[in-house]
């Protein structure tokens, strides 16, 4: 079974701190994501990448940056948290010969 | 623009009795069509997918999925709910393949309660 997982399951930061969200796949698979989950929105993209050191804007990458420098691991990271970044966080993985994403357990980030 | 929508935020059912939540989505060209659970304090799991293949898809724990593309529907039902139904799912198109991957539009999401 594919398994992805988060770094941490819930996380409290102060406004201004940096944050950084990991996640780890152990698939092989080419390509990784992050969404950020909020009640009644939905899931949004942020950030994905499809190989290593590539990375693409979703459709809310202001105010997070990314980082990939090994296939496996895909970073999430506030420059500097802010309150309207509370929410939780999910990361996926995907293979390029399928069209399922799988996700991991999600970080639940609140900033005070 | 692909996009989706789910028609009830909220849903609430007996145990034993049937399910339905509705989804609509609007595509281009043919989609694909993703249901996605997501218990409490969990992440989401692929319930069931169609890829055009047979317009009834099955999935998981008895539920399954009608691609209507006349309506464009694709409706989750299961014919008897069970208390551990209860959770969140969510209706999702991928947008076929740009940019190199398959990136999913996700829709708000229906929140699934089961009562004795």
């Amino acid at each position: 079974d594919v398994k992805v997982t988060q770094s941490s399951r819930y996380l409290v930061k102060r406004t201004g701190e940096k944050v950084f969200l990991e996640c780890v796949q152990d698939m092989d698979h080419e390509n990784m994501f992050w969404y950020r989950q909020d009640p009644g929105l939905g899931l949004r993209l942020i950030y994905f990448s499809y190989d290593v050191k590539m990375k693409e804007k979703g459709d809310i990458p202001e105010g997070y940056s990314v980082s990939r420098e090994k296939k496996e691991r895909f970073s999430l990271i506030l420059e500097s948290a802010s309150t309207n970044q509370t929410s939780m966080y999910l990361c996926a993985s995907l293979t390029d010969r399928e069209n399922e994403q799988f996700f991991g357990p999600g970080t639940r980030l609140t900033v005070l | 623009a692909q996009s989706v929508t789910q028609l009830d935020s909220h849903v609430s059912v007996s145990e034993g009795t049937p399910v339905l939540l509705r989804c609509n989505y609007s595509s281009s060209y043919s989609p694909s069509l993703f249901w996605y659970v997501q218990h409490p304090n969990k992440g989401l799991q692929l319930l069931l997918k169609y890829t055009s293949a047979a317009t009834l898809v099955k999935g998981i724990n008895g539920f399954e999925a009608e691609f209507k593309k006349s309506e464009t529907s694709f409706h989750l039902t299961k014919p008897s709910a069970h208390m551990s139904d209860a959770a969140e799912y969510f209706c999702v198109v991928s947008d076929g393949g740009s940019g190199g991957y398959n990136k999913l539009i996700f829709g708000a999401g229906t929140r699934l309660a089961v009562h004795p």
